[in-house]
């Protein structure tokens, strides 16, 4: 079972460059999120989306951009890229709201 | 600020010691998660609960509603069990009741 894929891995970008991070799962989750986790701090919501069309800010949205056109794909956009912006990305879905996530293995981003 | 607290930060135990890491939140809240995350950097689901305890494997999960006190146990630690451990909360009015709010985790290392 495939669970939550995450791509790419790891990837370093420069400033003011753009990048899409790729998420998708095959359980037929209907709510997917996208987290950034930065040393010694909680996990923080960017994104989520509770069914394809649907999707909402969380905590820390800014410079990042989402969609969800299928159940199984939630990808996340940075437009330009900031040092801020250097993290651990992880993907999550959940059959419903509040249940326990399943999450991807993440995206370790550096913006130079 | 935020409103997940937990304690210790950090935790080295000798194998086979029974390990407790305390979680607390600050309103009420409709359900705690658990969660684990690997050295890897690779996050899975452990426990949601809302009421009393529950129990897998060696681990076992309580929750205080009254309190506002979560507590994990680890019952015959072995090296293995090295990892962060994440608590988080869901529901309530700072919450939400589709989202997590999530602790800065306590990271365990178990020395053989």
């Amino acid at each position: 079972n495939a669970g939550v894929t995450q791509t790419p891995k790891f990837r370093i970008l420069k400033i003011g460059q753009s990048m899409t991070l790729q998420c998708t799962q095959d359980m037929n989750h209907n709510y997917m999120y996208w987290y950034r986790q930065d040393p010694g701090m909680g996990l923080k919501l960017i994104y989520y989306s509770v069914g394809a069309g649907i999707t909402d800010k969380g905590e820390v949205p800014n410079g990042y951009n989402v969609s969800r056109s299928t159940t199984e794909d939630f990808p996340l956009r940075l437009e330009l890229a900031a040092p801020s912006q250097t993290s651990v990305y992880f993907c999550a879905s959940s059959y419903l709201g509040g249940q326990p996530q399943h999450f991807g293995d993440g995206t370790r981003l550096s913006i130079l | 600020k935020n409103e997940v607290e937990q304690s210790p930060q950090n935790l080295t135990a000798q194998e086979g010691e029974f390990i407790t890491i305390n979680c607390s939140y600050s309103v009420g809240i409709s359900a705690l998660h658990w969660l684990q995350q690997h050295p890897g950097g690779g996050i899975v689901s452990l426990f949601m609960l809302s009421s009393g305890k529950k129990k897998h494997g060696r681990l076992i999960a309580t929750i205080n509603i009254q309190e506002k006190h979560s507590s994990l146990h680890i019952t015959a630690s072995h090296p293995r069990d090295s990892a962060v451990y994440i608590c988080a909360a869901l529901g309530g009015p700072n919450f939400g009741n589709e989202k997590l709010t999530f602790g800065t985790g306590t990271r365990l290392t178990i020395i053989p």
